[in-house]
């Protein structure tokens, strides 16, 4: 089993553009939850995700900011116009059932110049 | 609205000393709480895991404690060598919700 799967593992975008993050979850797993690690900071949940359906996105911010775990291939998290606040390191977990996981991915970090 | 704390922030320490790691929790309203470990630039590893019925969970040289009703929990770390070096996380999982709450870690580096 590969374990989590994220892609890419650092990302550098300038102001404005647009960032796709990439998470396969482990064989077998259904669940995805995302979380951004602000730097010096700890891990601060953002969505939570079955095939094809956002459960909680109540860490999500309003803007710019969208998830989706499609029915084939890896969830995406897509940051739109980023800005310099964005830079951080973005981390995926799965789990095979509704529990919060124990399986995080290496995670992605973004930064953003 | 529930938060996590942990303390010390950083700690170094000597090669063979037995230390103690704390975490906080305002709300005691917990499902479980869990330990994390944190290469830097890597992703993290679970280490521990208690429910909240439990009292304490034991993994090799690790020992986690739960007190729900003071929200807290200890990891004690026996023997500490070197490859121990990295920051912890403490993460609860509040009642109904999928999600965990994370503390800010400790970051931990033992001195040969």
């Amino acid at each position: 089993n590969a374990g989590v799967m994220q892609n890419p593992r650092h990302l550098v975008r300038r102001r404005g553009q647009e960032a796709r993050l990439r998470c396969s979850p482990m064989k077998g797993h259904s669940h995805v939850y995302w979380y951004r690690q602000l730097p010096e900071e700890g891990l601060k949940f953002m969505v939570y995700l079955q095939k094809e359906n956002i459960i909680d996105e109540s860490g999500m911010p309003k803007e710019r900011f969208s998830a989706e775990f499609p029915k084939e291939g890896p969830s995406i998290l897509r940051i739109q116009q980023v800005v310099r606040g964005d830079s951080a390191a973005y981390f995926c977990a799965s789990s095979p059932d509704s529990l919060p996981a124990a399986f995080f991915g290496q995670g992605t970090r973004l930064t953003v110049v | 609205k529930q938060e996590v704390t942990q303390i010390p922030a950083a700690l170094s320490v000597p090669e063979g000393e037995n230390l103690v790691l704390n975490c906080s929790f305002t709300d005691s309203a917990i499902y479980n709480l869990q330990w994390f470990r944190q290469d830097p630039g890597k992703g993290l590893t679970s280490l521990l895991l208690i429910q909240s019925s439990q009292r304490e969970q034991t993994s090799g040289r690790l020992n986690a404690s739960l007190d729900k009703s003071s929200g807290r929990s200890t990891l004690y770390i026996a023997a500490s060598q070197p490859g121990d070096s990295a920051t912890y996380l403490c993460a609860v999982r509040p009642p109904g919700a999928q999600k965990l709450v994370f503390g800010q870690g400790t970051r931990l580096t033992i001195n040969p």
